[in-house]
């Protein structure tokens, strides 16, 4: 079975512009989260979907944001980059029945560099 | 406020010792724990998980225990290898979260 993919893999971006990400889970999982991880930090949660509705958010600023489709494929958008979003964004996929009850399984990460 | 904490950001052990890894949470609603292992560059890998109503799971070289009551979980790899060397990050669940919460990592550095 094909594990989590995410692309791009690295994405170097300028204040201000945008970005997508995009991550496809593994089939017959239905729930997809995104985290960040910056040095020194933990994985910080972003959001969580499941059949194509926010299920769960975390404390970040509406700038972030995400979609997921009827394939359970989802995309992160974050809007006006600050020097600070620049972290590795990870994806990860569980079946989704009790996501905080259940192993998440991470794809490779995208590594973004705001300049 | 940190949920889950992992107070020792660095571990050095030598081959073929006990490693143990240590994790705090606060939160006595959560009911489901989570060992990930992670390389530079890669995402997170899953390593063994714990329900709360065991205080001990085993998988190969790796056991991790549970004590509720002082909130607090550890993971044991037995014996350590050079390949051990990686991020390890805990993680919890349950409860009125609808996400799980990561620790912050400890890195392992696993001695020839």
């Amino acid at each position: 079975k094909a594990g989590v993919t995410q692309t791009p893999r690295y994405l170097i971006k300028t204040r201000g512009q945008q970005v997508t990400l995009s991550c496809s889970p593994i089939s017959g999982h239905r729930s997809v989260s995104w985290y960040q991880q910056t040095p020194g930090q933990g994985l910080q949660f972003l959001f969580e979907y499941f059949s194509e509705t926010q299920r769960n958010k975390g404390n970040f600023p509406g700038r972030f944001s995400g979609r997921q489709f009827s394939n359970s494929r989802s995309e992160m958008n974050v809007s006006t980059l600050e020097l600070g979003d620049s972290a590795l964004y990870l994806c990860a996929s569980s079946l989704g029945a009790r996501v905080g009850q259940e192993t998440q399984y991470f794809g490779p990460g995208t590594r973004l560099l705001v300049l | 406020d940190q949920q889950v904490k992992q107070n020792s950001p660095s571990l050095s052990v030598q081959e073929g010792r006990i490693s143990i890894l240590n994790c705090d949470y606060t939160n006595s609603m959560f009911d489901y724990f989570l060992w990930y292992k992670k390389y530079p560059a890669e995402g997170p890998t899953f390593l063994i998980s714990i329900s709360s109503i065991k205080d001990k799971n085993e998988d190969g070289r790796f056991t991790v225990f549970l004590n509720k009551s002082a909130k607090h979980l550890s993971l044991h790899i037995v014996p350590s290898q050079p390949g051990d060397s990686a991020v390890y990050f805990c993680a919890a669940g349950g409860g009125s979260q609808g996400n799980l919460i990561f620790g912050k990592g400890t890195k392992l550095s696993v001695k020839p």
